[in-house]
């Protein structure tokens, strides 16, 4: 299995609260990506990085900010939690080579905004 | 951007029987489909892909096929098996401002009944 581990793994907090989610990867991939997981979406790209310092926003990235101050980590962080934004997160990396771009997933952060 | 869309979203087959999942994308500049298998509590991981320079590809009972033409590609898994079980994602391949990154469908959830 690829090196990524997201923490915390679950989380619940309060409408209102900051949260922050971390992303760590051990493979020195150059992309790394924020997905969130909900029924009848799928998963959504909310935010990537192809570089330290270098950050996109994706489809659904309003609410959210990220911050990749080195290769292997990635921070999530919503700045005031809504209850929309409950739902499984997910990172990824990648690393783009002429023929290969499979992305590796981490386990996932379910969570929960009361 | 890419808009990938994927049917059916369940799909029950029999042990032994055949299924297959359908996706198709909007961006004619996707060159790269992969397909992507989540079981429960886990992450995603990629069980197949296939480039846009070939028509079909087999993993001894997965196969994938693609009609660029038509923009759509297909999962076919034989002779299933119990373990088969799972939610299944088709992506493509999309450039952003000279970035690459994967856009999912809405996943397909696949029931193997003994």
């Amino acid at each position: 299995d690829a090196g990524i581990t997201q923490s915390p793994r679950h989380k619940v907090t309060e409408t209102g609260t900051p949260v922050t989610l971390r992303c760590h990867q051990t493979e020195n991939h150059r992309y790394m990506y924020w997905y969130r997981q909900d029924p009848g979406h799928g998963l959504r790209l909310i935010h990537y990085s192809y570089g330290v310092k270098d950050t996109d926003k994706g489809e659904v990235s309003d609410g959210y900010s990220v911050s990749r101050s080195k290769t292997e980590d990635f921070l999530l962080t919503l700045e005031s939690a809504t209850s929309s934004q409950t739902s499984v997160y997910f990172c990824a990396i990648s690393e783009l080579a002429a023929r290969n771009t499979e992305a590796f997933f981490g386990q996932g952060t379910r969570l929960t905004v009361v | 951007g890419e808009n990938v869309e994927q049917h059916p979203s369940t799909l029950s087959v029999q042990e032994g029987d055949s299924a297959v999942i359908k996706c198709t994308y909007s961006d004619s500049a996707s060159n790269y489909f992969p397909w992507y298998k989540q079981e429960l509590g886990k992450g995603p991981q990629l069980i197949i892909d296939i480039r846009s320079n070939v028509g079909e590809k087999k993993d001894q009972r997965i196969a994938v096929t693609l009609n660029k033409t038509a923009k759509h590609f297909s999962l076919h898994i034989t002779e299933t098996q119990p373990e088969d079980s799972a939610v299944y994602f088709c992506a493509a391949n999309a450039y952003d401002l000279g970035n690459e990154k994967l856009t999912f469908g809405t996943g397909t959830r696949l029931t193997i009944i003994p």
